[in-house]
């Protein structure tokens, strides 16, 4: 079971949005502003997409974005491309000086 | 442009010790930055092992902190993992990762993985 929880699967339509939750508790998630979301596509390394909740790296497009309230962080995808389908994880700094990941959520591109 | 690859034995006896190294490229570790590892067992999530600074300075996941070290070698530009007292369930691809940690004005900043080795399977089996 991870620390944080993620929905199994997403999926939408190319063109449209769909939005990715991760469920933690008021020691991370909620507690701080590092929430940080990854890429991964099988076989390869998982690539960083956001982090500090909603800051994007140069050169990740702006189709995404990242979100928090409360104890939830959100990671939402726009304009969906066949090329977004891959897994995607959060991650969390937490109390202590843990990082914790979520589960991963598989995100079909229908 | 930050490269980073893993390297060391893709088979293990089971209670024998798992030993990694990442060489770095295209940055000098003795500038900084964290540099870690997470692994990620066939067909499941990601796991964080641990982060280790140039000064010694170490953070491990609470769930492996008694069987996990991490070295950083400035002068070869390296750092190892070293994990200790392997089951079947230390099957797992290794990833190597640099963290981005800092402090400005407003306080500690970033705390995200910016880098990732390509990943290395290592198998624990008698």
């Amino acid at each position: 079971q991870s620390a944080l929880t993620q929905p199994p699967s997403a999926s939408g339509s190319p063109g449209q949005s769909v939005t990715i939750s991760c469920t933690g508790s008021s020691s991370d998630v909620g507690g701080y502003n590092f929430v940080s979301w990854y890429q991964q596509h099988p076989g390869k390394a998982p690539k960083l997409m956001i982090y500090e909740v909603m800051q994007r790296p140069s050169g990740v497009p702006d189709r995404f974005s990242g979100s928090k309230s409360g104890n939830t962080a959100s990671l939402t995808v726009s304009g969906l491309q066949v090329e977004d389908e891959a897994e995607y994880y959060c991650t969390s700094y937490a109390a202590s000086d843990d990082l914790l990941f979520g589960g991963g959520t598989k995100l079909s591109v229908l | 442009q930050v490269q980073l690859q893993e390297s060391g034995p893709g088979l293990v006896k089971p209670s024998e010790t798992l030993s990694l190294t990442c060489d770095v490229s295209g940055y000098s570790i003795s500038s900084g930055y964290f540099w870690g590892y997470i692994r990620q067992p066939p067909g499941k999530g990601l796991e964080w092992i641990g982060i280790g600074y140039r000064n010694g300075d170490t953070y491990y996941n609470p769930s492996l902190r008694s069987r996990a070290t991490i070295s950083v070698d400035t002068s070869s530009n390296q750092y190892s993992l070293r994990l200790s007292s392997v089951t079947a369930a230390d099957t797992a691809v290794y990833f190597c990762v640099r963290y981005t940690y800092y402090l400005d004005s407003s306080g500690p900043r970033g705390r995200y993985f910016d880098y990732w080795g390509q990943g290395t399977l290592v198998t624990v089996s008698s």
